[in-house]
């Protein structure tokens, strides 16, 4: 069964602070690895896509990466700003996004 | 000009209760879905139409039946509501199967 699982479900940084956000998936072809964000009361906004092991994709301060069995989302020199929850995604058997339970990262000046 | 509309954002109503939440997307995709997402921000799918069509239909109680009028629009109605389907629900469109999703801003469940 497709399964995506992230890690930590939870994490608290300090403005400047770097870490790094873990997504490990079941392996049986990947078609894409996705990266959304979302804030409160919001939907889900899409960050990228990675299709092959070593690609890496940068936006601001978060850069994402891609092996054969996981993703990182790394954020460098995070601001309160980043603050939000991250999910990531893969192709289901069939034709939609299965989603992790996310991370919350919550950045404080 | 938003590009995947739900209405309504909030709705409270009692148990037993009938409701519909409307989906509108103005992006031109082919395909939609409706994902439901619980207390603990758990997204999970629950139907995908491709061109109007029904292509998945996870198990889902009978209750809730999606309705594409045409590519654009996809609707949700739910019979005899429960306590657990209280939830927020969104949709989403996207141009390929498995592509990339757009999301609405979701649309706040209460059932009491």
């Amino acid at each position: 069964e497709d399964q995506v699982t992230q890690s930590p479900e939870a994490l608290r940084l300090q403005e400047g602070e770097s870490s790094s956000l873990n997504c490990s998936y079941t392996v049986s072809g990947l078609r894409g690895l996705f990266w959304y964000r979302q804030d409160p009361g919001k939907g889900p906004e899409f960050l990228f896509t990675l299709y092959s092991a070593g690609e890496e994709k940068e936006k601001e301060r978060l850069k994402a990466t891609l092996t054969k069995k996981e993703s990182f989302l790394h954020i460098t020199a995070p601001k309160p700003e980043d603050s939000a929850t991250y999910l990531c995604a893969r192709p289901s058997a069939g034709t939609a996004l299965i989603f992790g339970k996310g991370t919350t990262l919550s950045v404080s000046s | 000009d938003t590009a995947v509309s739900q209405t309504p954002k909030y709705l409270v109503t009692q148990m037993g209760n009938d409701k519909s939440i409307k989906c509108e997307q103005n992006l031109g995709h082919d395909t939609m879905y409706w994902y439901k997402q619980d207390s603990k921000k758990f997204l999970k799918i629950m139907f995908s139409y491709n061109n109007k069509e029904l292509i998945i239909n996870e198990t889902v109680p009978n209750r809730f039946s999606p309705k594409s009028p045409d590519k654009a629009h996809l609707n949700l109605h739910i019979n005899s509501l429960e306590l657990g389907d209280s939830a927020v629900y969104f949709c989403a469109s996207s141009p390929l199967l498995n592509g990339e999703l757009f999301f609405g801003e979701g649309s706040r469940l209460t059932v009491l």
